[in-house]
């Protein structure tokens, strides 16, 4: 398996310019994510899916868009990239996602490479 | 969201233990302790996970408090390959919310 791939590594944009981060997963995980990490800091959630054609909003959703069409792949879009979105992204994904009377059991989470994005 | 608060760095020997100490006051009843690490330049890595009893893993044990507001990762023998930043994270129903973590730095 090659677990979480995350393409491209590096990018660099301009203010303004839309892109998008691609990651995919070969382990038939339900729930996938994606997370932001900016210098000396934790990351923060962006985004998740519980399952394809299911997302939802993370602590900071802002200016990104996802969609799960199916359950190996979960995009992240930058829609007009800005500076404040220089960062380092992340995607994971667990399986065993289902939700049983409010208690979660998604087990351990797998996370990509990354992709460090740099807007100037 | 339930908080963790965690010492910001500590130091340990090598082949000695380490006990790296978690708390989490306002933590729910269906909160899990999730515990993960990050080496530099990598992605966070999966150590270890609980929610009442103590938990032994081949990478660590998780001491959970009987109160559940704190919790302790312990590495049994730290090697230089343990030096990392250690996130402990509570997981609610669909999100990890992750804080600034211990920088763990292991001396020869």
């Amino acid at each position: 398996n090659a677990g979480v791939t995350q393409t491209p590594k590096f990018q660099v944009l301009k203010t303004g310019q839309s892109m998008t981060l691609q990651c995919a997963q070969d382990m038939n995980h339900e729930y996938m994510s994606w997370y932001r990490q900016d210098p000396g800091m934790g990351l923060r959630l962006i985004h998740y899916s519980v399952g394809a054609g299911i997302t939802d909003q993370g602590e900071v959703p802002n200016g990104y868009n996802v969609s799960r069409s199916t359950t190996e792949d979960f995009p992240l879009r930058l829609l007009s990239a800005a500076p404040s979105q220089t960062s380092v992204y992340f995607c994971a994904s667990s399986g065993g996602s289902r939700i049983e009377r409010g208690a979660s059991t998604i087990h351990e989470q797998f996370f990509g490479p990354g992709t460090r994005l740099t807007v100037l | 969201d339930a908080k963790t608060t965690q010492p910001n760095s500590m130091e340990s020997n090598e082949e000695e233990p380490v006990h790296l100490p978690c708390n989490h006051s306002t933590i729910s009843g269906t909160d899990y302790i999730h515990w993960y690490r990050q080496l530099p330049s990598q992605g966070p890595e999966y150590v270890i996970h609980g929610l009442t009893s103590n938990v032994n893993n081949r990478m660590a044990s998780l001491a959970i408090a009987e109160d559940r507001k704190s919790s302790t990762l312990i590495l049994h023998r730290a090697t230089l390959r343990d030096a990392a930043v250690y996130y402990c994270i509570l997981r609610s129903a669909r999100q990890l919310t992750f804080g600034s973590g211990t920088q763990l730095t292991v001396l020869p």
